[in-house]
């Protein structure tokens, strides 16, 4: 099976613009998660979802938001982007309903470098 | 705050020697799960040890539980130049909240 595939790669912006990172999880996988990585915070929870639905939601402003297709593939969307928005942004799929019982399977990952 | 908090946040040794890195929690657990990432890439599962085993296997790796401390460690055995990553903990807390990873411990493995 092929891996969680995460695109683009690279993403430079500047401040003030929008974003949409994109993630298609393993074949057959309907939770998908997001995750922010920073040097000074480390791996921050954004979102999961599960068929569709949010199931869960991290502790980020308004400006972060995503959403789940019926095909199980997950955009995030990043709106009047900040310096402090630079970071690598990961997906994760689980062949489960989500939440932390669930192995996560990690893609590898946006670098998004806001200037 | 961080639910797991690894230690150390550094850890440099020879390749061959073994490698053990801890994981600290603060509440009660379903299960704890170790990651590995390689340099700017995506994490790689590497084991899960649920709240009621206190040690699991795989290859190489050892991790330990100990529910009562509200700790874990990940041993890597005769370490090898590959096995240079940062390594984390992630902790369940059940009711179907998201996984909780910690910042991680920086392994490097010298040849």
């Amino acid at each position: 099976k092929a891996g969680v595939t995460q695109t683009p790669r690279y993403l430079i912006k500047t401040r003030g613009q929008q974003v949409t990172l994109s993630c298609s999880p393993i074949s057959g996988h309907r939770s998908v998660s997001w995750y922010q990585q920073t040097p000074g915070q480390g791996l921050q929870f954004l979102f999961e979802y599960f068929s569709e639905t949010q199931r869960n939601k991290g502790n980020f402003p308004g400006r972060f938001s995503g959403r789940q297709f019926s095909n199980s593939r997950s955009e995030m969307n990043v709106s009047t982007l900040e310096l402090g928005d630079s970071a690598l942004y990961l997906c994760a799929s689980s062949s489960g309903r989500g939440g932390g019982t669930d192995t996560q399977y990690f893609g590898p990952g946006t670098r998004l470098t806001v200037l | 705050s961080q639910q797991g908090e690894e230690d150390p946040q550094a850890l440099s040794i020879q390749e061959g020697e073994n490698a053990t890195m801890n994981c600290s929690y603060k509440t009660s657990i379903n299960n704890l799960q170790w990651y590995r990432q390689n340099s700017g890439r995506g994490l790689v599962h590497l084991i899960l040890i649920r709240s009621n085993e206190r040690e699991k296997h795989s290859g190489r790796l050892r991790v330990t539980l100990d529910t009562s401390k509200k700790s874990s460690s990940l041993l890597i055995t005769a370490s090898r130049a590959a096995d240079t990553a940062s390594y984390f903990c992630a902790t369940d807390v059940g009711g179907n909240t998201p996984l909780v990873f910690g910042k991680g411990t920086r392994l490097s493995v010298i040849a």
